[in-house]
């Protein structure tokens, strides 16, 4: 069966500094992931997928099958990156899985 | 980007009455919608895959005949909460997508229904 795991329910690190938000998959087929944010009082947006390859505000994450991990990036944090994250999977039947979520917080 | 648009945004019901949530795609013809179900400070529970012209595909836990969905339109889906009970009050959230082959959805702002 498929699932997402985001172990860090809360993480906060102070701006400036990197951050990684980890997620990991369960999954028999190749899998299609994603990272969506919310911010405060908006709803959830894409960031980004595995397929595009792109940095959007700075974040990257790659997919590592090996690890079955899909951890997403930023070399230094910024105050407006303060939101909820969520790391999602895309099932054989077009389904999208979430993870539960982590929480970032950017300490000024 | 695409828009989806739920309404209402808030409902507040009595126990035992039924509660409709309509999903709509505004700028954008959507085959397929999904309806997500959010506990306060936890992840979204797929609920269904809503299909337009055809029966909605449950996951496994959800009671169909709890939570009714009805895709009429491209444009349309709606989630009727029959039989509403206190445990019932969450955030639902309804998701589609603009083109099948990017993967990316578009989310409704969401539904908040209290269930008194």
């Amino acid at each position: 069966a498929q699932r997402v795991t985001q172990p860090e329910k809360l993480l906060s690190v102070f701006k400036g500094a990197p951050v990684e938000l980890k997620c990991n998959y369960s999954y028999s087929g190749s899998p299609e992931l994603f990272w969506y944010v919310q911010y405060s009082r908006q709803r959830l947006q894409l960031l980004l997928r595995h397929i595009s390859r792109e940095s959007i505000k700075g974040f990257t994450a790659d997919l590592n099958k090996g690890e079955t991990s899909f951890h997403l990036k930023k070399p230094f944090a910024q105050e407006e990156d303060s939101a909820m994250y969520y790391c999602a999977l895309r099932g054989t039947g077009n389904q999208f899985y979430f993870g539960t979520g982590t929480s970032l917080t950017v300490i000024p | 980007g695409a828009v989806v648009s739920q309404h209402p945004s808030r409902v507040i019901c009595k126990s035992g009455t039924s509660v409709k949530i309509e999903c709509r795609s505004l700028d954008f013809q959507a085959t397929t919608m999904f309806w997500y179900r959010q506990f306060p400070k936890q992840s979204l529970m797929l609920m269904a895959t809503s299909n337009e012209g055809s029966k909605a595909t449950y996951e496994q836990g959800v009671e169909k005949d709890k939570f009714l969905i009805n895709h009429a339109s491209l444009t349309l889906s709606t989630l009727t909460v029959t039989s509403a009970h206190p445990e019932d009050s969450s955030f639902y959230i309804c998701s589609a997508r603009e083109d099948p082959n990017t993967g990316e959805l578009f989310f409704g702002e969401g539904s908040r229904l209290t269930v008194l």
